[in-house]
C-alpha cells in the first residue's frame, strides 16, 4: 500500500462546476496535510494546508480532512480553466526538531477544466 | 513574489561531468531546506534535508558521495550532482519552511537537469 494514494486521473470538470478532489493515507500517526498544485513544467505550488478534522476554506478551494478515514480531499468551486493542473496531496508524519520531518507526496491528480 | 530561488533553471551536461544548483531563501533565515527529486510523470521524492552548519540528512536509497548537499549559511543550500550519468536527469526542486515554527513548505521553481 502506498503512503499517499491518489486517482492519477485525468479529470475532466466542466467551467464553472465543482472539482473534487481526494487522497488517502496509510500512516494514521500523520500530523499535517497539504495540497500543492503543480502546472506542466512547473514546480508545486501551495494551495492548503490541513491539521484539524473538517474543513478549512479559502477562497475557492476547501479542504477537508478525516482522520479516522485517513482521507483528505480538496474542492474547487467555480472552476476556471486556470485551475487545470497537477494536484498534489502531500503528508507529514513527522515533527519540526525531531529529525522525522519529511513529507510524502501522492502520485497527483491531473485535472482539466473543459470551458 | 518568489521566496524560494534556483540557479541554474535548467542545464545540460555531459556524462561524467559534475553540476552544481544552487537554491536561495530570499527572505527568511533558513536553518532547514529540503532537496527533492521528480522524474518525468512521477511524484516529487525527498532526496535530504539540509541543515545549516551539519551534515544533510539523506533519505534511503540517495547516495550521499553522489549527491553533495552544503548549507554553508542561512540562505544558501546547494546540491551537487557528481559525475552524473543519464539516469540522473530529472526536475531537482528545493524548499524550505514557510516559517521556522510550521512544517508548511514553499518550493524554489526548480531545475531541470539533462544528462547526455
Amino acid at each position: 500500500q502506498k503512503e499517499v494514494e491518489q486517482n492519477s486521473g485525468p479529470l475532466s470538470v466542466p467551467e464553472g462546476a465543482i472539482a473534487s478532489l481526494n487522497c488517502t493515507y496509510s500512516d494514521r500517526g500523520s500530523q499535517s496535510f497539504f495540497w500543492y498544485r503543480q502546472y506542466s513544467g512547473k514546480s508545486p505550488e501551495l494551495i492548503m494546508s490541513i491539521y484539524s478534522n473538517g474543513d478549512k476554506e479559502d477562497g475557492r478551494f476547501t479542504a477537508q480532512l478525516n482522520k479516522a478515514s485517513q482521507y483528505v480531499s480538496l474542492l474547487i468551486r467555480d472552476s476556471q480553466p486556470s485551475d487545470s493542473a497537477t494536484y498534489l496531496c502531500a503528508v507529514n508524519k513527522g515533527y519540526i526538531g525531531f529529525g522525522n520531518e519529511k513529507l510524502t507526496f501522492g502520485t497527483g491528480t491531473r485535472l482539466t477544466i473543459i470551458p | 513574489g518568489a521566496v524560494v530561488s534556483q540557479h541554474p533553471s535548467r542545464v545540460i551536461c555531459k556524462s561524467g561531468t559534475s553540476v552544481k544548483i544552487e537554491c536561495r531563501s530570499l527572505d527568511f533565515q533558513a536553518t532547514t531546506m529540503f532537496w527533492y527529486r521528480q522524474f518525468p510523470k512521477k511524484s516529487l521524492m525527498l532526496m535530504a534535508t539540509s541543515n545549516e552548519g551539519s551534515k544533510a540528512t539523506y533519505e534511503q536509497g540517495v547516495e550521499k558521495d553522489k549527491f553533495l548537499i552544503n548549507h554553508a549559511s542561512l540562505t544558501l543550500s546547494t546540491l551537487t550532482v557528481t559525475s552524473a550519468h543519464p539516469e540522473d536527469s530529472s526536475f531537482y526542486i528545493c524548499s524550505r519552511r514557510t516559517s521556522g515554527s510550521t512544517d508548511t513548505q514553499y518550493f524554489g521553481p526548480g531545475t531541470r537537469l539533462t544528462v547526455l
